[in-house]
């Protein structure tokens, strides 16, 4: 079956440490992966959207690769401050049956530490 | 400004009770979406619409259905055959499905 793995223990960095978080799947064959952020009580909130046939996309402090070979994806934030601290979730939506929709990650909770 | 909407933030629920909670889009998107979330997990999709007067089963349907009479509007009701609604409901929309979704605030729902 399709599975998508985030850590699911929190990333506990200290502030200007850049952070990296790691989105794993199987079974599956994503035509784009997407991050979101996601504050306590709150709706995710879109940041970054990578396309299959990328293997890099970069907005101010943030980064994303995507490795379909390996099946992974890492987002990375730079100079991370104590105001990046949320749940990291990855999404991915599939080239067939499953293109029109997302299919979530768990997520990965980031404290930023001063 | 343009946005999606939902309401109300907390709900309670009886006993045997439907409820339904609402969400309204101005951003002119076609297709919507309903997810559940549980603590500590992922969203997990319960319906979706891509377009006005149609709408399909996402993993979780079970005990829960949906209308879709306008474009804006993407009312979801949990019925009393849902029973376990505890959980945090999140309304999304997208101008082109499997691109970027934007999401509403959320609705807690509790059981009382």
């Amino acid at each position: 079956s399709q599975k998508i793995e985030q850590n699911s223990e929190a990333l506990n960095i200290q502030e200007g440490k850049t952070a990296t978080l790691t989105c794993n799947y199987t079974n599956y064959s994503p035509a784009y992966l997407q991050w979101y952020r996601q504050d306590p009580g709150r709706g995710p909130v879109f940041l970054l959207l990578i396309r299959e046939n990328e293997k890099e996309k970069r907005k101010e402090r943030l980064k994303v690769t995507f490795d379909t070979t390996l099946k992974q994806s890492l987002f990375h934030i730079t100079a991370s401050q104590p105001a990046d601290s949320a749940t990291y979730l990855c999404a991915l939506a599939g080239f067939t049956g499953g293109g029109n929709k997302l299919t979530f990650g768990t997520g990965t909770q980031l404290k930023v530490e001063l | 400004d343009g946005g999606i909407t939902q309401s109300p933030k907390y709900l309670f629920r009886k006993e045997g009770q439907n409820v339904t909670l609402s969400c309204e889009q101005n951003l002119n998107h076609d297709a919507m979406y309903w997810y559940r979330q549980d603590p500590g997990q992922g969203l997990r999709l319960i319906y979706y619409s891509q377009i006005v007067n149609d709408f399909q089963k996402g993993d979780i349907a079970e005990g829960y259905s949906v209308s879709r009479e306008k474009k804006e509007s993407f009312p979801l009701t949990v019925t009393s055959a849902q029973k376990n609604p505890t959980a945090f409901y999140l309304c999304a929309s997208t101008q082109k499905p499997g691109e970027t979704q934007y999401f509403g605030p959320g609705t807690r729902l509790l059981v009382l």
